[in-house]
């Protein structure tokens, strides 16, 4: 069975600094995606990003940046320039591969809070 | 506007008794999930389904029950058979196009007492 792990369950940083959230995973596929979704008060899960296993090239979104060590099995999420809105859990995600329908597996989760 | 709505959001019942939450979506999604989230956990899947008529158990799925009768509903029922029924609950959906990620509801909370 797959599994996801998040370290860090806080992390702090100061408004306008850069904070990169961990995250490793284990799974004999070679298919599969990776997600972070964010988890504000309202609790709405937004997806953040996205990250193909078969694509080298490390996905960015704006401020969000990942870096995919596919070897590792690691999948870090990097937030440049914090905002206050950026305050929320967030949740590194993975889904196997081809085409079925197979849920996420989600990691606990990292509370990130922006200090202003 | 297109979306996935839940209800209620809050829900109160009283210990032994069945519980439905409602989930629909309006996207023309092939594939919905249900999922539990208790306090410093993440996510745990419960049912899936990917056509109509047909489910899938997840990870946790005794002492829940699913029906998929419509596309755009995916009802899951709370039994008394569920230990610890009270947490949060999600349901989501996405296309079923290779790659796609998961759209979510807001949620409804399940307090039981």
């Amino acid at each position: 069975a797959q599994t996801v792990t998040q370290s860090q369950p806080e992390m702090s940083v100061q408004e306008a600094e850069t904070v990169t959230l961990s995250c490793t995973y284990d799974t004999s596929e070679s298919d599969y995606y990776l997600f972070w979704y964010k988890q504000p008060p309202s609790r709405q899960m937004i997806l953040v990003i996205r990250q193909e296993a078969y694509k080298q090239q490390n996905a960015t979104e704006n401020r969000f940046s990942v870096n995919f060590q596919k070897a590792a099995k690691s999948f870090s999420l990097k937030i440049s320039d914090s905002q206050l809105g950026d305050a929320a859990m967030y949740f590194c995600a993975y889904r196997r591969g081809g085409g079925g329908a197979d849920g996420l597996t989600f990691g606990k989760g990292t509370h990130l809070i922006i200090q202003p | 506007d297109g979306g996935i709505t839940q209800s209620p959001k809050y829900l109160f019942r009283k210990e032994g008794q069945n519980v439905t939450l409602s989930c629909e979506q309006n996207l023309n999604h092939d594939a919905m999930y249900w999922y539990r989230q208790d306090p410093g956990q993440g996510l745990r899947l419960i049912y899936y389904s990917q056509i109509v008529n047909d489910f899938q158990k997840g990870d946790i799925a005794e002492g829940y029950s699913v029906s998929r009768e419509k596309k755009e509903s995916f009802p899951l029922t709370v039994t008394s058979a569920q230990k610890n029924p009270t947490a949060f609950y999600l349901c989501a959906s996405r296309p079923d196009r290779v790659g796609t990620e998961a759209f979510f509801g807001q949620g409804t909370r399940l307090t039981v007492v």
